[in-house]
């Protein structure tokens, strides 16, 4: 069965310094990996996924993740964070050719002033 | 594009009652997902449809829990009868998973906050 972990419930950082949530994962085979934002009262906004190619990946609002095959994680990264990127963050995986996307259970970052 | 829409956005409802929720998926897109979201449990994936055939089921969590799409703009989750512990947001995404690999991007509605008193 595959699983996604997301160690940290909450991830404090001060404005304009850099973000990092973490993600590991467990699929067999290739896995096609996903982040994806939500914002009190609304819905998941896609952020941006690996599927295959260069293991870092670039997203919208000026997140990235990298791939790591070997540590099986794909960590989201944000250089300079803004208060408005404060929000609940999911990573979700999904076996290559299967159809059943599998979320971490979310981290929420908070970023202060 | 509209997006994903979902009604109602938010739902009371005593325990006993039927509850209908209403999903209409970005046009074009032949993949639709009922998720559940709940404190306790996260995400949980209910049903997916592919091109309007229920592909896996194994999500609803008792046969209280029924899904249709009767076409390709439309699909319901219906609730009979509810319970408290039915209360979560549950959100409607679609993709458009042409190949079956699933690596499309699945966009979300903005969920229906269900509260079954």
């Amino acid at each position: 069965a595959q699983s996604v972990a997301q160690p940290e419930d909450q991830v404090n950082v001060a404005e304009g310094n850099p973000l990092t949530v973490k993600c590991t994962y467990s699929v067999s085979g290739n896995p096609y990996l996903f982040w994806y934002v939500q914002y009190p009262n609304r819905g998941l906004q896609f952020l941006l996924k690996y599927i295959t190619g260069d293991n870092l990946v670039k997203g919208s609002y000026g997140f990235e993740a990298e791939f790591n095959k070997s540590q099986t994680s794909f960590h989201l990264k944000k250089p300079s964070a803004l208060v408005s990127d404060s929000a609940l963050y999911f990573c979700a995986a999904l076996k290559a050719a299967g159809n059943k996307l599998t979320f971490g259970g979310g981290t929420r970052v908070l970023v202060k002033p | 594009d509209a997006g994903v829409i979902q009604s109602p956005r938010h739902e009371v409802t005593e325990m006993g009652q039927e509850v209908t929720l209403r999903c209409k998926p970005i046009s074009g897109h032949n993949s639709l997902f009922w998720y559940r979201q709940t404190m306790m449990r996260g995400l949980e994936l209910l049903i997916y449809f592919n091109n309007n055939v229920p592909i896996d089921d194994s999500g609803m969590p008792e046969d209280r829990f029924s899904a249709k799409m009767p076409n390709a703009s439309f699909s319901t989750l219906k609730i009979q009868p509810s319970e408290p512990r039915d209360s979560a947001v549950y959100f409607c995404a679609s993709s458009a998973d042409f190949s079956g690999q699933g690596a499309e991007t699945q966009y979300f509605g903005p969920g229906t906050r269900l509260l079954v008193l």
